[in-house]
């Protein structure tokens, strides 16, 4: 199973919304609605920030969402700020012949300019 | 609130076996999934495996062969061995635990090194 393809990297000015694509295959993405997105400062473990592909955790900002269509997910990140500076990987759920198999994304430097 | 705390040998020779300890603070393993994460320096993260708390487990077939995760109910613990490890497997191996099909709480990480 292959790794899900993501922008290297992605930039924005303070204030401005981007939007950070994941692009997978019609067993991961395309057939679960189950992708979840982390965020990781460096040093640090994965955050999660979206889950079930437009969910947020509680006491995760509203300036956060997912979205998906077809193969490609989407997490968009509005009102940006200096703490959003950091990489983001998105996630899918899908199936081995060994049963549940999750694959990562290529990860997204996110640079707020 | 769930804790995660990690813990094991860093520094390994090739052919040896990794393994890794993660204690669960402030839950408990029922009808909870757990899983072991790695992510080599400067690259992504690949899921490893994962375990329900009836002791049932699903790997990755990239590491079928060489892996086994287990869990230690009276400990609130699950465990990792990954065998004949090469340069390859150098990486921070993190647990996490599962919330539906994410990954919702983390452990700190535990740094491993595969090196002759």
């Amino acid at each position: 199973q292959s790794a899900l393809t993501q922008p290297a990297s992605v930039s924005g000015s303070p204030g401005q919304s981007i939007t950070i694509s994941c692009t997978g295959t019609s067993s991961d993405i395309g057939a679960y609605n189950f992708v979840s997105w982390y965020q990781q400062h460096p040093g640090k473990a994965p955050k999660l920030m979206i889950y079930d592909v437009s969910n947020r955790p509680s006491g995760i900002s509203n300036r956060f969402s997912g979205s998906k269509s077809g193969n490609t997910a989407s997490l968009s990140i509005s009102g940006l700020q200096a703490e959003d500076e950091t990489t983001y990987y998105c996630s899918s759920y899908t199936r081995s012949n060994s049963g549940s198999l999750y694959v990562f994304g290529t990860g997204t430097k996110v640079t707020v300019l | 609130q769930v804790q995660l705390q990690q813990w094991g040998a860093g520094l390994l020779k090739p052919s040896e076996t990794l393994s890794l300890t993660c204690a669960v603070h402030g839950g408990s393993f029922s009808d909870h999934y757990w899983s072991w994460i790695r992510q080599p320096p400067g690259k992504g993260l690949e899921w490893i495996g994962e375990i329900y708390h009836s002791g049932g487990t699903i790997y990755n077939p990239s590491f079928e062969s060489r892996v086994s995760i287990s869990l230690d109910t009276s400990e609130n613990q699950l465990s990792l061995k990954l065998t004949s490890v090469t340069a390859a497997d150098t990486a921070v191996y993190y647990c996490a635990k599962h919330g539906g099909k994410s990954f919702d709480y983390w452990g700190q990480g535990a740094p491993v090194t595969v090196s002759s």
